[in-house]
């Protein structure tokens, strides 16, 4: 079945330093690739998502390419800020299919 | 506009009460679903539903049991709960944007179960 797997955490930064998370996916169609964000205490948000090979999904600062030859989806930013802090999830859903499997999630926190 | 409302935020049950999770959307979606969110587990998926007077189960459905009467609500009620059932729940509903299904999620509950 329709599998993600991230990178596990958590992950410690200092502010303005250059984040990367990686994941990695495994599907037997065409999915769409999603980043969701979790804040401290709140439901899961809509980061950024790509529909199809090579798209680009961006947001606040994030990005993430959908790279089909290497099954991936890792996002990255920049430079972090304090506010940054918070769980990540990479997600996909299959080609038609409206339910969504996520990854074990990603605890990010940035100190000043 | 208000979302996706859950009820209640925080719920200590003994083991065997029951007990239901009510959850309603105020944006026409027609999809809708209940995950659980363990530490270090991530997201499954317990119930969900195309529309009124359909559901279906997902990965982890035992112990569960949900309806869909309206568009707008989306209970989950728990019979005979056990330790295991100790999680945070989480309802969503979605729409389609650019060929994807985009969740929109509730605030969640934290059911703790003793």
């Amino acid at each position: 079945g329709d599998s993600v797997t991230q990178m596990e955490g958590p992950v410690t930064l200092s502010e303005e330093a250059f984040l990367t998370i990686n994941c990695t996916y495994t599907a037997t169609g065409y999915p769409s690739l999603f980043w969701y964000v979790q804040y401290p205490g709140e439901g899961l948000q809509l980061l950024l998502k790509a529909t199809k090979a090579d798209d680009k999904g961006s947001n606040k600062g994030f990005e993430a390419t959908y790279r089909k030859e290497t099954t991936s989806f890792h996002l990255e930013k920049g430079s972090v800020q304090v506010s940054d802090s918070a769980v990540y999830f990479c997600a996909l859903s299959d080609l038609g299919d409206y339910k969504l499997s996520f990854g074990a999630g990603t605890t990010v926190t940035v100190r000043a | 506009n208000a979302g996706v409302t859950q009820t209640p935020k925080f719920r200590i049950l003994k083991i065997g009460q029951s007990m239901t999770l009510q959850c309603t959307q105020d944006m026409n979606h027609n999809y809708m679903y209940w995950y659980r969110q363990d530490p270090g587990m991530g997201l499954k998926l317990i119930y969900y539903s195309v529309g009124a007077g359909i559901t279906d189960k997902g990965e982890v459905p035992n112990g569960y049991n949900v309806s869909r009467s309206t568009t707008e609500d989306f209970p989950l009620r728990l019979e005979l709960a056990a330790p295991s059932q100790t999680s945070v729940y989480f309802c969503a509903s979605s729409f389609r944007e650019s060929g994807a299904n985009v969740l929109t999620f509730g605030a969640g509950s934290r059911l703790t179960v003793l």
